[in-house]
């Protein structure tokens, strides 16, 4: 079965630039998420997806990010203008459904490099 | 207090040792846990899940203490292998929130 897939793997910009960052899930899970790593901590949810509905978008910083999944399968999120603070690691997870048990499987990630 | 907290360690143990890694949580009203485990600048990979109060897989048992809010990973008979980051994460309201992560380094 094939896992989550995330594109690109890496990517440099300049600041002020916009950059977009595409996932696709495991076939069938309904969640998908976006979560952002930064070195040294823990993933911390962005937003969350059930099918094509986003669902908590609480933590996403709605000045300069979005994201969509308009088809309840994969998604993209984007990030404009991009600041050097937003230099981290991009990670995709997505789930079979919600609730308690609630595995998720996250994808390779998109490392960020905003210079 | 963060919600969820773990000893950044390293911990560094030699081959064949069993080591436990503590994660404490602040919602008492969490009903699943999870322990990850990451290698370096690669994604989480799920290693146990625990809904009640434990699981055992191999060499690897994690136990849930909902009194005192942690759970715990025991990890015997150590592996180089064994040698990455490993991260607890709880589950609150379908969101999945993460320790920092506790550093093991297994060696010869």
């Amino acid at each position: 079965e094939a896992g989550v897939v995330q594109s690109p793997r890496y990517k440099i910009i300049e600041k002020k630039q916009p950059v977009a960052f595409w996932c696709n899930p495991i076939s069938g899970h309904n969640t998908l998420y976006w979560y952002l790593q930064n070195l040294g901590q823990g993933p911390e949810l962005l937003i969350r997806y059930e099918n094509e509905e986003a669902v908590d978008d609480s933590q996403l910083p709605k000045d300069r990010f979005s994201a969509e999944r308009l088809k309840g399968v994969d998604s993209t999120l984007k990030i404009q203008p991009a600041e050097l603070g937003d230099s981290a690691v991009y990670l995709c997870a997505s789930s079979q459904g919600q609730g308690v048990y609630n595995e998720q499987f996250f994808g390779p990630g998109t490392r960020l490099t905003v210079l | 207090r963060k919600e969820v907290e773990q000893d950044p360690g390293p911990f560094n143990v030699p081959e064949g040792a069993t080591v436990a890694f503590n994660c404490t949580y602040s919602n008492s009203a969490s009903q699943s846990f999870f322990w990850y485990r990451q290698d370096c600048r690669k994604e989480p990979k799920l290693l146990m899940s625990v809904y009640s109060s434990g699981n055992e897989d191999g060499r690897f048992t994690a136990q849930l203490n909902r009194a005192s809010q942690y759970i715990s990973l025991l990890i015997r008979d150590s592996k180089l292998s064994d040698s990455a980051t490993y991260l607890c994460a709880v589950n609150e309201g379908n969101k999945l929130v993460f320790g920092a992560g506790t550093i093991l380094r297994v060696k010869s």
